[in-house]
């Protein structure tokens, strides 16, 4: 079954841009991912699935600064002009042997 | 466009069944190529996908889950179910229903905005 692995945290200032990574595990390249997005005390959000081929399509209402893309078993997900609001735990998600799995999470902090 | 909204009891007795239902509105749960899923959270965690409901009726689960965990649907009324039995602390969480969309692989596109189950005495 494929296993998806985040790193815990990540932090970026206010303005910038962080990179989120969900890498898939081994034999599993060709796998598309979907990120998720959950502010504190709310519910996740779909943001965008992630094609291996850098293809990415995006939930209704998801801001332009939100974009992903894929190299190898990588997919990621870059927010650029990072803002207050985006503080939030971002997990990836993939489908295998007909069950889901989810990423541990990424818990974004702005500066 | 689509929305989910959880309800069922807030606190459920150890070995008791937890039991937990779904309406959707802004589409049929009986069409598309679509189906109807439950995801939980124990606070601090990550999310547990616990298996989904297809259109066709046809059900997947989370084999660690497997052997406690129905989910079925009640076309008429637009929802569909989730019944854990034999629940023990562990499974306190906050429950999330979810459609899921495919495209080359199922992933959820609508959360609903969760609902918090304590299994307590």
């Amino acid at each position: 079954q494929a296993v998806l692995t985040q790193s815990s945290s990540a932090s970026a200032s206010l303005g910038s841009s962080v990179k989120l990574t969900c890498t898939l595990s081994s034999g599993h390249s060709t796998y598309i991912i979907a990120w998720h997005q959950q502010q504190p005390g709310k519910a996740p959000r779909y943001l965008m699935k992630v094609e291996s081929s850098g293809t990415y399509n995006k939930g209704n209402g998801v801001p332009d600064r939100f974009s992903g893309s894929s190299s190898g078993t990588d997919r990621y997900l870059t927010i650029s002009n990072v803002q207050s609001e985006d503080e939030a735990d971002y997990y990836c998600e993939t489908w295998d042997s007909n069950t889901q799995v989810f990423g541990g999470g990424t818990k974004v902090t702005v500066l | 466009q689509v929305q989910l909204q959880e309800s069922g009891p807030g606190l459920v007795k150890p070995s008791q069944t937890l039991s937990l239902t779904c309406t959707v509105s802004g589409g049929s749960i009986s069409s598309g190529s679509y189906c109807w899923s439950w995801i939980r959270q124990p606070a601090g965690k990550g999310l547990e996908w616990i298996g989904r409901i297809h259109t066709s009726g046809s059900t997947d689960y989370n084999p660690s889950l497997k052997s406690r965990v129905t989910i079925s649907a009640d076309t008429s009324k637009n929802q569909f179910s989730l019944k854990l039995t034999s629940v023990t602390a562990a499974d306190t969480a906050v429950y999330y229903c979810a459609r899921e969309a495919y495209s080359s692989g199922w992933y959820a596109d609508y959360w609903g905005q969760g609902t918090l189950v304590t299994v307590s005495s």
